[in-house]
């Protein structure tokens, strides 16, 4: 099946740094999403971005499809940004998606 | 509000006993599932359905049951629950488009301790 590798596994920043997430994928893709695991449990929609870029206030990820990989941005970083933020995949159809093991992100105050 | 809801939000039971775990979205999807998450093991897909009557197996449906009678619901079933399957469980949605690739969200999920 598909591989997705995500980098770096923890990271821990102050308050108000910019962080990079990265997420490789073994092949071709037709859906990418990024989420945030919140303490609580929860997943939260953060991008639907199988190619391109978008943004969304102080978060932004770009997916290049033809080199296999997505990039997630966290700009002044808050302290309700710390969770887990998982990339995940689908090739197509009704495959489901196939999770990294994720990034776990700590924002100190 | 568009939301795909579960029921309960957290769950207590003993080995044997037979419980189920409800999913409804009210956004008129095609494509319903549940995933698993395990420490170590990520989230993993258990079932999923493309439309009504239709369903079939993701990567761990041992020990599961589901259903989809009705469009907007998707109960996980679990006949003869045991520890193993303590777990935290999602549902999701999505459109079912030929292409692929659409947007699937997800619910609250359900914490389930199996003694």
């Amino acid at each position: 099946g598909i591989q997705v590798e995500q980098s770096p596994p923890d990271l821990i920043l102050q308050e108000g740094a910019n962080s990079t997430l990265r997420c490789n994928f073994s092949d071709s893709v037709n859906n990418l999403q990024w989420f945030h695991q919140n303490p609580w449990g929860q997943l939260i929609n953060l991008f639907y971005i199988p190619s391109g870029t978008k943004q969304n206030g102080r978060l932004s990820a770009t997916t290049v499809a033809t080199e296999r990989y997505s990039l997630l941005y966290i700009s002044s970083s808050q302290t309700t940004d710390s969770g887990v933020y998982f990339c995940a995949v689908e090739r197509g159809g009704a495959d489901g998606l196939t999770f990294g093991k994720g990034t776990h992100l700590i924002i100190q105050p | 509000e568009a939301q795909v809801t579960q029921n309960p939000r957290y769950l207590i039971t003993v080995t044997g006993k037979k419980l189920t775990v409800t999913c409804s979205q009210n956004m008129n999807h095609e494509y319903m599932s549940w995933y698993r998450q395990d420490p170590g093991l990520g989230l993993r897909q258990i079932y999923y359905s493309m439309n009504v009557e239709v369903t079939d197996k993701g990567d761990v449906p041992e020990g599961y049951k589901v259903s989809r009678k009705e469009k907007r619901n998707f109960p996980l079933i679990l006949e003869s629950p045991s520890p193993n399957q303590t777990s935290l469980y999602f549902c999701a949605s999505s459109f079912l488009l030929a292409e692929g690739g659409n947007e699937q969200f997800f619910g609250p999920g359900t914490r389930l301790t199996v003694l």
